[in-house]
């Protein structure tokens, strides 16, 4: 079946450090892959989606590209702030069931001023 | 700003017991979902519905059961709770129209006892 793995569960950097959170599917064709953000105490919140080969989803200044090749979806920003200290979630939804998403584990990011 | 409310915010429960989470959208969308949330394993589908009156099995639906009344309202009945069903529960909206970009309340923590 349909599966996300985030291999880091935890990510600490400084301010102003780039930042890559990994995201790797296993899925048959061509699932669209999303990226959300949990902060404390709320509900996860849409980041961006890609649903094609190569489409490049971002937003806020976080970005990521759907690799096929390597079935990869990684996050990346060029410069962390504090304020985006919160976890990471990848996640698979497919064609007309786009809202039935599978999960990666998470990643918590913390950014140390 | 799309708004999904969810009740109890906390609930303890007792092993046995009959526990109902309820849900709120006014959004008017035609799709919600009920998921839990644990620790190594991200978010997983409980169940979803596609609009008043219907339901569908997620990716764990044991043990639970769900009921939509009415466009806004989606409730997760557990009948006879046990202690493995301690998460955190979040309620999300979606629509085709939004390219199912999902919309989630803040979550219930519910401990069962």
């Amino acid at each position: 079946g349909d599966s996300v793995t985030q291999t880091e569960g935890q990510v600490a950097l400084s301010e102003e450090d780039f930042l890559t959170i990994h995201c790797n599917y296993s899925a048959s064709g061509y699932p669209a892959l999303f990226w959300y953000v949990q902060y404390p105490g709320e509900g996860p919140q849409f980041l961006f989606r890609a649903s094609r080969d190569k489409e490049k989803g971002s937003s806020r200044g976080f970005e990521a590209t759907y690799d096929k090749g390597t079935t990869s979806f990684h996050l990346r920003k060029a410069s962390v702030q504090e304020s985006d200290s919160a976890v990471y979630y990848c996640a698979l939804g497919r064609g007309s069931a786009l809202g039935r998403l599978h999960f990666g584990a998470g990643t918590q990011l913390i950014v140390i001023p | 700003e799309a708004a999904v409310t969810q009740s109890p915010r906390n609930k303890v429960a007792v092993t046995g017991g009959k526990v109902t989470l309820s849900c709120n959208q006014t959004n008017n969308h035609n799709n919600m979902y009920w998921y839990r949330q644990d620790t190594g394993h991200g978010l997983r589908l409980i169940h979803y519905s596609y609009g008043a009156g219907s339901t569908e099995k997620g990716d764990i639906p044991d043990g639970y059961k769900a009921s939509r009344p009415s466009q806004e309202n989606f409730s997760l009945i557990l009948e006879l709770a046990t202690p493995s069903q301690t998460s955190v529960y979040f309620c999300a909206s979606g629509d085709a129209q939004f390219n199912e970009r999902l919309f989630f309340g803040h979550g219930t923590k519910l401990s069962v006892l």
